[in-house]
Order: structure tokens, then C-alpha cells, then sequence
């Protein structure tokens, strides 16, 4: 069975730092491209980062471009994403998730969340 | 940056109606699109992609159609887990973008 565990979210001052973990099990994580999407309280979906399989290369929205750093760990089926100097308005769930294309694709399998609460 | 506009924001309706959520795309993006049904606590489900294409698991139910800038989610004969909310998704291009959401609520 495919399966996302998503970990590492907190409650973290504004202009701090945080590491979130996505383990995953039941496939070859290393033939996909992985990425992260957030859903603030209450709101819809924002797409966060995107990696490829050999994760040579990433993809990040103006939103978080410079702050956010999404890689990855192939020898230990696990994706990260470092979140920088952050802000109020990147409190959210964050999930993370398959991508069914090389990199810009859709997502067919999700992790259950993780929250991030950016708060003093 | 593609812009998506789904249509309506919330729809009400009964168990067995058949509903239709649109989705439009401010430019084209050819098929390259995907339905999500998220319920409350939940993560996003996958239901469609390449705007038609029925993922494995997900109800017959649920059938997509429309290309270019102009998509629709039709699901036929409303089910109790059917009340949620409905995400588009396009991938034609980087920044991946989706639409608000539509809410599905019991009438």
C-alpha cells in the first residue's frame, strides 16, 4: 500500500525556521517526483514546492521562493522541506504528496498533514 | 500565473441528484487537469486527472469532461460520503495552481 506519513510541524515565531519530513512506503520513491501542498485554516489549496525523482531540480511559487527549500532522501524514501524566515500567513496544513508526471503533474496519493502554526 | 475559477463556490442539492461543478482556466491548458474531493480532517483525494481519466478506486459516479480552458466535474446520483468540497488542479505549467474549492452541502 502507497502511504505518506508527513512530521515534523509546530508552532514556531514568526521569523523562525522548521523542517518538515515526509516518509514514504510502498512504492519506488525514487522513480517520482514528490511535492508539498499547504491549505491554511479554513482556505483552499496552495501548491508549496515541487522535486523531481533524482531531485537535481525544483520547483517553488513566488510565495516562497528563497524562504523554502524542498529535497529529498532516496536512499531513505523520505522527502523534506525547509521553511526559512517564516511568516503568519504560512500557517497551515502542509501536505505532501506523489506527483504523477515528471514534475509538473498531479497528485494521486497524499500524506494525512502536518500542521504549522507561525505565531508569537 | 494560470488562474482557476470554479463555479459554483457552494452548491446544495439532495442524495440521487446529479450535480455539475465547472472549473475554467484564465488560458488554455489542453487536458491537463485533475478533480480532488477533500472531506472535513481530511487530506485531498484524487478522482480525475488529464480532465477525464477516472483514477482507480473512485466511484464511477464521478466523470470528467471539457479541455482548453473550460472543464466540468458531473457526479450522478449524489451518495452521503458525496458531501464535501471540489478541487481542480492544473498542470500545464509551473506555478501549479487550483481553484478555490466548491462545497457540496446536503439540501
Amino acid at each position: 500500500e502507497v502511504q505518506l506519513l508527513e512530521s515534523g510541524g509546530g508552532l514556531v515565531q514568526p521569523g523562525g525556521s522548521l523542517r518538515l519530513s515526509c516518509s514514504a512506503s510502498g512504492f519506488n520513491f525514487g522513480s517520482y517526483a514528490m511535492g508539498w501542498v499547504r491549505q491554511a485554516p479554513g482556505k483552499g489549496l496552495e501548491w508549496v514546492s515541487t522535486i523531481n525523482p533524482s531531485g537535481d531540480r525544483t520547483y517553488n511559487p513566488d510565495s516562497v521562493k528563497g524562504r523554502f527549500t524542498i529535497s529529498r532522501d532516496n536512499s531513505e524514501n523520505t522527502l523534506f522541506l525547509q521553511m526559512n524566515t517564516l511568516r503568519g500567513e504560512d500557517t497551515a496544513i502542509y501536505y505532501c504528496g506523489r506527483v504523477l508526471a515528471a514534475t509538473v503533474g498531479w497528485l494521486d496519493t497524499w500524506g494525512q498533514g502536518t500542521l504549522v502554526i507561525v505565531s508569537s | 500565473d494560470i488562474q482557476m475559477t470554479q463555479s459554483p463556490s457552494t452548491l446544495s442539492a439532495s442524495v440521487g441528484d446529479t450535480v455539475t461543478i465547472t472549473c475554467r482556466a484564465s488560458h488554455y491548458i489542453s487536458k491537463w487537469l485533475a478533480w480532488y474531493q477533500q472531506k472535513p480532517g481530511k487530506a485531498p483525494e484524487l478522482l480525475i486527472s488529464d480532465a477525464s481519466s477516472e483514477t482507480n478506486g473512485a466511484p464511477s459516479r464521478f466523470s470528467g469532461s471539457g479541455g482548453g480552458t473550460v472543464f466540468t466535474l458531473t457526479i450522478s446520483g449524489l451518495q452521503p460520503g458525496d458531501f464535501a468540497t471540489y478541487y481542480c488542479q492544473q498542470y500545464n505549467s509551473f506555478p501549479i495552481t487550483f481553484g478555490q474549492g466548491t462545497r457540496l452541502d446536503i439540501k
